[in-house]
């Protein structure tokens, strides 16, 4: 089915393990955006990307790595990972910029970091 | 930045009308958005508006715009428990790099 999936579902790792979270989509879509949703701030965007090997910081990229060689998977590394990382992280895409398309979210990937 | 506010919970009885609430500081934002979310999944768009529109209908859907005030309504008709999930509103502005994200309001829906 088309779409955008994210892979694992749930993660537990622990401090110092690098994990990567996978992110795939079948539209074509040019942007991709990764965002972190934590009790009490919502979704906070984390990196996103314009189109392949181009990748910008949002609101909170520290402590995060992205890659894109190809248009359709966006994986998000935590290199070394802390408990303040611990969140449920969302993929999504759009065909076009930000504001002037809607984003189409995957189910998310629970990650607990212990 | 932009920040945008929501109220946490609501509960409404099966049948009557929901009205979720949201605040947003930067009055440039373009396009504002009404997503849900149900539970283990993401966020689905419902609706969207233009800030040049007032209001907006689709369904059971209704969409207002109080630009002066800076606020943004979502009411649900004749709410089902279906309904019950966390809806968020998102701010967007042409040629900027951020969608900002409410923290979501929980509604549930009583039988």
């Amino acid at each position: 089915d088309a779409g955008i999936t994210q892979s694992p579902r749930y993660k537990i790792t622990e401090t110092g393990r690098q994990v990567t979270l996978m992110c795939h989509q079948t539209w074509s879509h040019s942007y991709m955006f990764w965002y972190r949703q934590d009790l009490g701030h919502g979704l906070r965007l984390i990196y996103y990307s314009a189109a392949a090997d181009i990748t910008d910081k949002g609101e909170v990229p520290d402590g995060y790595v992205v890659s894109r060689s190809k248009t359709e998977n966006f994986p998000l590394t935590l290199e070394s990972a802390t408990r303040s990382q611990t969140s449920v992280y969302f993929c999504a895409s759009s065909e076009q910029g930000f504001s002037n398309q809607p984003q189409h979210f995957g189910d998310g990937t629970r990650l607990s970091i212990l | 930045g932009e920040d945008v506010e929501q109220s946490l919970f609501l509960s409404v009885r099966e049948g009557d009308s929901s009205v979720i609430n949201c605040t947003y500081t930067d009055s440039s934002s373009t396009y504002l958005y009404w997503y849900k979310q149900e539970p283990g999944a993401g966020l689905q768009l419902l609706t969207y508006i233009f800030s040049n529109m007032d209001m907006k209908q689709d369904q059971r859907l209704t969409v207002l715009l109080n630009k002066k005030d800076k606020h943004l309504s979502l009411r649900i008709a004749d709410t089902q428990t279906g309904d019950s999930a966390i809806y968020f509103c998102a701010g967007g502005k042409t040629g900027a790099n951020n969608l900002f994200f409410g923290t979501g309001t929980r509604l549930t829906v009583i039988p």
